[in-house]
């Protein structure tokens, strides 16, 4: 079976500080890795994909991905009260379909 | 620019009954279509997925079922829904091929009594 796994949280950071959420996946074949922002009863909205290996710097997000390691992070900085949110990542399968499989999401809390 | 369109929004529907959801993409052709499931507090179960019209790829056994009866239309529908279709259901779409980025509709939040 293949997974994705988070902890569900919740993870509390003061506002301002960096938030650090983290995934690992089983699928060795999984080549791409997408990070979505699920607000509450929303549906979720991409934030980041990365696909090599090394840090993918977007704004005040950065996408973290070790394939031999098989861990995927995302690193928020300076957060605000609107990241808090449910952040989902994602793995694509391999075998075609664009098919992603997903962690459970991490709960993020920013408080003032 | 494309967008994805799902409906309805929310329903409550008693054990039993049929549903049917629907999602259309806008602005594409020829896109992949997938139907997701979240659960209460859980993460997004991938139910089937679509190449192109009339293909229909299953990812679990369950009481729903799914048809493309044209390129840019995808239904969920049951024919006697139990308490644990319940849940949080998502259209998403892709491009063909590639590393695409898939998409997701609005949702539709069916609660089952």
């Amino acid at each position: 079976q293949k997974e994705v796994e988070q902890n569900s949280g919740p993870l509390s950071v003061p506002e301002g500080a960096i938030a650090s959420l983290n995934c690992t996946y089983s699928d060795r074949g999984s080549q791409s890795f997408f990070w979505y922002r699920q607000y509450s009863g929303k549906s979720p909205e991409l934030i980041m994909s990365i696909y090599s290996n090394g840090d993918k710097e977007d704004g005040r997000f950065t996408a973290q991905l070790n394939k031999a390691s098989q861990y995927v992070s995302l690193l928020i900085r300076d957060s605000q009260p609107s990241d808090s949110a449910t952040y989902l990542c994602a793995a694509r399968a391999a075998g075609g379909y664009n098919k992603l499989i997903f962690g459970a999401g991490t709960r993020l809390a920013v408080h003032p | 620019s494309q967008t994805i369109h799902q409906w309805p929004a929310t329903l409550v529907q008693p054990v039993g009954s049929p549903l049917s959801l629907e999602c259309t993409v806008e602005g594409t052709s020829n896109p992949n279509l997938y139907w997701y499931r979240q659960a209460a507090g859980r993460g997004l179960q991938l139910l089937f997925y679509s190449v192109g019209i009339g293909q229909i790829s299953s990812e679990v056994p369950q009481n729903l079922s799914a048809s493309r009866p044209q390129d840019r239309q995808f239904i969920l529908s049951s024919k006697k829904l139990l308490l644990s279709d319940s849940g949080f259901y998502l259209c998403a779409w892709t491009g063909q091929g590639g590393l695409n980025t898939i998409y997701f509709g609005e949702g539709s939040w069916l609660t089952v009594v």
